[in-house]
């Protein structure tokens, strides 16, 4: 069955520092990898998505994410981290099963940011 | 365009109660999806529709009803609540041929 893992339940960076998200997915077929940020208390905004070429993809806010087949991985990454990043993120891949488009859904990594 | 907009944004039912949960997008999407999201188990597809008059059932769809009469709204029915359903409900769209999901805000449901 398809799965993503982010093995990261919550990582504390200080601002200014750079960020790396782990994303790794079971998925058999070329995946449609997806980056969701939420904040506090709001809906889920869509940071940037995968589903073919170019391997590093670039997105919203500065973030940018790779996705490597050999590792089966697609991790989001920040070179300098804002306050305004502290959010849940969750990385998710379609399983396009038919007209069912259902998003396998990781179980988030909670960002906090240092002053 | 508002996007997709949910109400209410809270709810405190009591058990046995039956309640609406509303779900509208402007963007013209054939597909809407209804999602919940527990600590710890992430997000969990309830119900979804590729369009007007067609829907389907997710992961977890007992106790819950959908129906799609119009593009615009997707709007998902608890029968009889239960504890168990308290959670916060998350809608989303897109069109047909996108796998990109857009999400309204939640609505956060306490079930007493």
């Amino acid at each position: 069955a398809q799965s993503v893992t982010q093995p990261d339940i919550h990582i504390t960076v200080s601002e200014g520092a750079s960020l790396e998200l782990r994303c790794n997915y079971s998925y058999g077929a070329t995946p449609y990898l997806f980056w969701y940020v939420q904040s506090p208390g709001q809906g889920l905004q869509l940071l940037l998505k995968y589903f073919s070429g170019d391997t590093l993809v670039q997105g919203i806010k500065g973030f940018e994410a790779e996705f490597k087949r050999s590792q089966s991985s697609f991790n989001l990454r920040k070179p300098s981290v804002h306050w305004s990043d502290a959010a849940e993120y969750f990385c998710a891949v379609i399983q396009n099963a038919g007209n069912n488009r259902k998003l396998i859904w990781g179980l988030g990594t909670s960002l906090a940011v240092n002053p | 365009n508002a996007g997709v907009t949910q109400t209410p944004k809270f709810q405190v039912l009591k058990t046995g109660q039956s309640m609406t949960l509303q779900c509208a997008q402007d963007m013209n999407h054939e597909y809407m999806s209804w999602y919940r999201q527990d600590p710890g188990m992430g997000l969990r597809l309830i119900h979804y529709s590729v369009g007007a008059g067609i829907t389907d059932q997710g992961e977890v769809p007992n106790g819950y009803n959908v129906s799609r009469s119009t593009t615009e709204d997707f709007p998902l029915r608890l029968l009889s609540a239960a504890p168990s359903q308290t959670s916060v409900y998350f809608c989303a769209s897109s069109y047909k041929e996108s796998y990109e999901q857009y999400f309204g805000p939640g609505t956060r449901l306490t079930v007493t």
